[in-house]
């Protein structure tokens, strides 16, 4: 099973709508990061989250880790096209950064 | 910005070659990744190293092997390339730190053998 589950696993929204993107794992978190990738590209890294609690911005999109460090959320704030892509979390299961899992993705289409 | 640089974006290989995949990063980072992304079952870790002539064996190394001579270059070789690892390449390259810190990937390599 997947040390890391995402939720929607896909998303249709219309231009201008909110949306939210979850990521649970049943396992403590060192670090949690959140990743875009379009389609036949690599990964482009968006934010990186550590503490419990912890909430980073950037533009128009909002991410967030709960107090117990086992769910992170990303909110995208009035979606454009530019948005649409393939958003995935990934985390260190420890320290040192060289157990990193990746969660399935959602994927996300903004209908202009 | 951290720059992982991948050989090829696209590369068609055939049955039994010996298909080398090259990874460039100019960040000075200690730690570099292979993986390969299948659709239904996402990213799979293939190799890492966390210094020069080390490596490890992460989920699924079958078929693969690596070479680290220099810090900056990380290297995926399939030994003898078969259909089943027609796929999409990535690498990626992290800094070790007291905190986390997270990956920087390439582009990625469409690989398909024919």
């Amino acid at each position: 099973s997947q040390e890391l589950e995402q939720s929607p696993q896909s998303l249709i929204v219309q231009e201008g709508k909110n949306l939210t993107i979850n990521c649970t794992s049943s396992k403590t978190l060192y670090g949690l990061y959140w990743y875009k990738q379009k389609y036949g590209e690599g990964l482009i890294f968006l934010m990186m989250l550590q503490k419990g609690g912890e909430e980073k911005s950037h533009e128009k999109i909002t991410a967030k880790l709960d107090e117990k460090k086992q769910q992170s959320s990303l909110h995208i704030t009035a979606s454009q096209p530019s948005h649409a892509g393939i958003y995935l979390c990934g985390a260190d299961m420890h320290n040192y950064g060289q157990n990193f899992v990746f969660g399935p993705g959602t994927r996300l289409s903004v209908l202009p | 910005d951290v720059k992982v640089t991948q050989s090829s974006r696209y590369l068609v290989k055939r049955t039994g070659e010996k298909v080398f995949l090259e990874c460039v990063q100019d960040m000075d980072h200690e730690n570099m990744f292979w993986y390969r992304q299948d659709p239904g079952l996402g990213l799979r870790l293939i190799y890492f190293s966390y210094d020069v002539k080390m490596k490890e064996k992460g989920d699924i190394p079958e078929g693969y092997s690596v070479s680290r001579e220099k810090k900056e270059r990380f290297s995926l070789i399939l030994e003898s390339a078969s259909t089943n690892q027609t796929s999409m390449y990535l690498c990626a390259s992290s800094l070790i730190t007291a905190t986390n810190q997270p990956q920087h990937f390439g582009d990625g390599t469409r690989l398909s053998i024919l």
